[in-house]
C-alpha cells in the first residue's frame, strides 16, 4: 500500500529564510508528484507538477525535486514571506490518475 | 478517519449527453465541498467551491452553465456535466471539509470518458 509521508508536520520560520519541505513515498511506480498549497477553508492550489521522467520543476521562488530511486521529493521555498504561510501538501500520482496525499506541512512565516 | 465517497467511479457517455457525479461525506457534515479536475499529465485544478445551501463559486475559466453544482445537504454535492464533449473527458475529484475548516478529505475520483 502506497504511503506518503511529509516531514516536518509543522514549521515556523522568520521571514526571509530559505526552507525545505520533505515528502517521501513507498512505491517507486510513480506517475507524477504534485505539490499543493492549502489555505484554511479554501480549496487546494496547485504549485508544481513533476512528471516521473523529470527531476525538478521551478516556479518563481519555488523549486520541487523528485528522486524516484529514493522515493523522495522536496519543495524548496526561497526567501520566505508571511504570505507563504499555509499548509503544503504533496501528492503521489499513480498511473490510474489516483492521488495519494501526505498529511501536509503547516508552514508559518513570521514577519 | 473521515470518508468521502464518489459515484460513479467510472462513466462512459456519448457526446451531447449529461452526466451526474455524486460526492458524499459519509461520517461527517461537510460545510464546504470542492470539485477538482485533472487532465492527463496535468496538475489537479480546482473547478469550484460549494457551500451547503448556497450557489457554488467557480474558478476563472470554468463554465458554470456547463458544470452544474448542487450542494443540497451537508453530506451531498453533485456535479453535472451538461452536454458533455470529448474534451470534458477527465478525472473529477471532490473533497470536503468539516466545521473545523482545517482538514480536507478527498473522494476517490470519477473518471469520465466522453465518446
Amino acid at each position: 500500500k502506497q504511503e506518503v509521508t511529509q516531514i516536518p508536520a509543522a514549521l515556523s520560520v522568520p521571514e526571509g529564510e530559505n526552507l525545505v519541505l520533505n515528502c517521501s513515498f513507498t512505491d517507486s511506480a510513480i506517475y507524477n508528484l504534485q505539490w499543493f498549497r492549502q489555505d484554511p477553508g479554501k480549496g487546494l492550489t496547485s504549485l508544481l507538477l513533476i512528471q516521473s521522467s523529470q527531476r525538478e520543476q521551478t516556479s518563481g521562488r519555488l523549486n520541487a525535486s523528485l528522486d524516484k530511486s529514493s522515493g523522495r521529493s522536496t519543495l524548496y521555498i526561497a526567501a520566505s514571506q508571511p504570505g507563504d504561510s499555509a499548509t503544503y501538501l504533496c501528492a503521489f500520482g499513480g498511473s490510474q490518475g489516483n492521488l495519494i496525499f501526505g498529511k501536509g506541512t503547516k508552514l508559518s512565516v513570521k514577519p | 478517519g473521515a470518508v468521502v465517497s464518489q459515484h460513479p467511479s467510472w462513466v462512459i457517455c456519448k457526446s451531447g449527453t449529461s452526466v451526474k457525479i455524486e460526492c458524499r461525506s459519509l461520517d461527517f457534515q461537510a460545510t464546504t465541498m470542492f470539485w477538482y479536475r485533472q487532465f492527463p499529465k496535468q496538475s489537479l485544478m480546482l473547478m469550484a467551491t460549494s457551500n451547503e445551501g448556497s450557489k457554488a463559486t467557480y474558478e476563472q475559466g470554468v463554465e458554470k452553465d456547463k458544470f452544474l453544482i448542487n450542494h443540497a445537504s451537508l453530506t451531498l454535492s453533485t456535479l453535472t456535466v451538461t452536454s458533455a464533449h470529448p474534451e470534458d473527458s477527465s478525472f473529477y475529484i471532490c473533497s470536503a471539509i468539516g466545521r473545523d475548516q482545517e482538514t480536507q478529505y478527498f473522494g476517490p475520483g470519477t473518471r469520465l470518458l466522453v465518446l
